[in-house]
């Protein structure tokens, strides 16, 4: 159980472009996703926190305007780079919890990552 | 602040042999759990082991224990009898009450044959 889908897994394009990344929970409901970055070799950077049927929250230094969040519905979100260039080249990675609140001993699951290249 | 600290940031350990890997942490909240996940080349998280601060015993699941050190903050993760598919990244997190889950930077652990 707690399988969290995220398509696709590779993506290629122009700069210039927007990509959007999808991030299923598939057999569960899940009100709160999470969206990292990870650049090679590195950690996972949260990005922001996807809430359904409201705004999601962005940590400092993330921009709204280039990484826009939706989540509407308790099994989907996506998170849309915005003319995307070479610099958003990176690792995402999405991630959900089971239920409604969280609470501190429940593990995160995560979906396989998009890997994004921008020519 | 870094609230999640792993020193190592590359282990090598020799086949089925044990390796412990080091996990530091910060927090002021009495209610807060620590998480190790694996991370292969392939990219995928992989859920390992869990421990929560209540948590009497240190957890085990399978080959992977935690040496959980509540008074020094530490939460070291312990693969007994390393396989050669066990060499990836390897990242310890935690989470604080009701927040989101925060990582340390990573070790990548490779298993020699």
């Amino acid at each position: 159980g707690a399988v969290v889908s995220q398509h696709p897994s590779w993506v290629i394009c122009k700069s210039g472009t927007s990509v959007k990344i999808e991030c299923r929970s598939l057999d569960f409901q899940a009100t709160t996703m999470f969206w990292y970055r990870q650049f090679p070799k590195k950690s996972l950077m949260l990005m922001a926190t996807s809430n359904e049927g409201s705004k999601a929250t962005y940590e400092q230094g993330v921009e709204k305007d280039k990484f826009l969040i939706n989540h509407a519905s308790l099994t989907l979100s996506t998170l849309t780079v915005t003319s995307a260039h070479p610099e958003d080249s990176s690792f995402y990675i999405c991630s959900a919890g089971v239920g409604r609140r969280f609470y501190s001993n429940q593990p995160q699951h995560f979906g396989d990552g998009t890997r994004l290249s921008i020519l | 602040a870094q609230k999640i600290t792993q020193t190592q940031p590359g282990m090598f350990v020799q086949e089925k042999e044990a390796v412990t890997l080091d996990c530091t942490y910060d927090t002021s909240d009495p209610s807060y759990g620590l998480f190790w996940y694996k991370q292969p080349s392939s990219g995928e998280m992989i859920f390992l082991i869990y421990q929560g601060s209540y948590d009497q015993q240190n957890a085990t699941e399978g080959r992977y224990s935690l040496n959980f050190q509540k008074a020094r903050k530490s939460a070291n993760l312990v693969i007994s009898a390393s396989q050669l598919g066990d060499s990836a990244m390897y990242f310890c997190a935690m989470r604080e009450g009701g927040n989101d889950m925060r990582f340390g930077a990573g070790t990548r652990l490779t298993v020699k044959p």
